[in-house]
């Protein structure tokens, strides 16, 4: 069946550095989406790209939707404690409902 | 507005026992999802659905029997519990997709569910 991977499964970084985190696709995805999860909290929704080739930025967060619309990324500049969490993306293939990457866990150091 | 809420926020049950979990959402959203979060795992799809009255399998299905009697209320239940279906159980929801794309998901807070 379709598989959505994300690499690293874990990211340790010192307060200030860059951080990135990249999901694949097994086959081509209609859109993907990107959520952040607090420890102890749930899934909240960051962004949709939906074009190939997307680019679109949230502050210090950049997301990219591959060409092929296959692979994704999600880079965040200058990292603060508040960015600490996991970082899923679920990935669109039939239009009602998405599949879930294991997620990127994110530990920042002060 | 309270969003997507879950009850319990918490259970203990022993191997066997039957239970019923709650999602409630307030926002008129006609899909519904239920998932499991395992660590390593992320979110698995467990059953959904695309409005009141019908429901579809997703990833991990077997195990679990839900219901969407009405719009607002998706209820998720486990037959005869088993100690592989302890985890973190969530429900969300979402508008309907757009052409080419699907909604986001709102999510409830999360049922942890221990099985003995």
């Amino acid at each position: 069946g379709q598989q959505v991977m994300q690499i690293p499964q874990y990211q340790h970084v010192q307060e200030g550095e860059d951080f990135t985190t990249y999901c694949n696709s097994s086959t081509t995805l209609s859109n993907i989406q990107w959520y952040k999860q607090r420890p102890g909290g749930h899934p909240v929704f960051l962004i949709q790209l939906v074009k190939s080739g997307e680019v679109k930025k949230q502050k210090r967060l950049t997301f990219q939707f591959g060409e092929a619309k296959k692979n994704s990324s999600l880079h965040i500049t200058a990292t603060q404690t508040t960015d600490v969490g996991t970082y899923f993306c679920a990935g669109g293939t039939s239009y009602d409902k998405v599949i879930f990457g294991p997620g990127t866990s994110l530990s920042v150091i002060p | 507005n309270a969003g997507v809420t879950q009850t319990p926020k918490f259970r203990v049950l022993k191997t066997g026992q039957s239970m019923t979990l709650l999602c409630a959402q307030d926002m008129n959203h006609e899909y519904m999802y239920w998932y499991r979060q395992d660590p390593g795992m992320g979110l698995r799809l467990i059953h959904y659905s695309v409005g009141e009255g019908t429901t579809a399998k997703g990833e991990v299905p077997d195990g679990y029997n839900v219901s969407r009697l009405k719009k607002q209320n998706f209820l998720l239940g486990l037959e005869s519990a088993a100690p592989s279906q302890t985890s973190v159980y969530f429900c969300a929801s979402s508008y309907p997709h757009q052409p080419y794309s699907n909604q986001p998901q709102h999510f409830g807070d999360g049922t942890r569910l221990s099985i003995l």
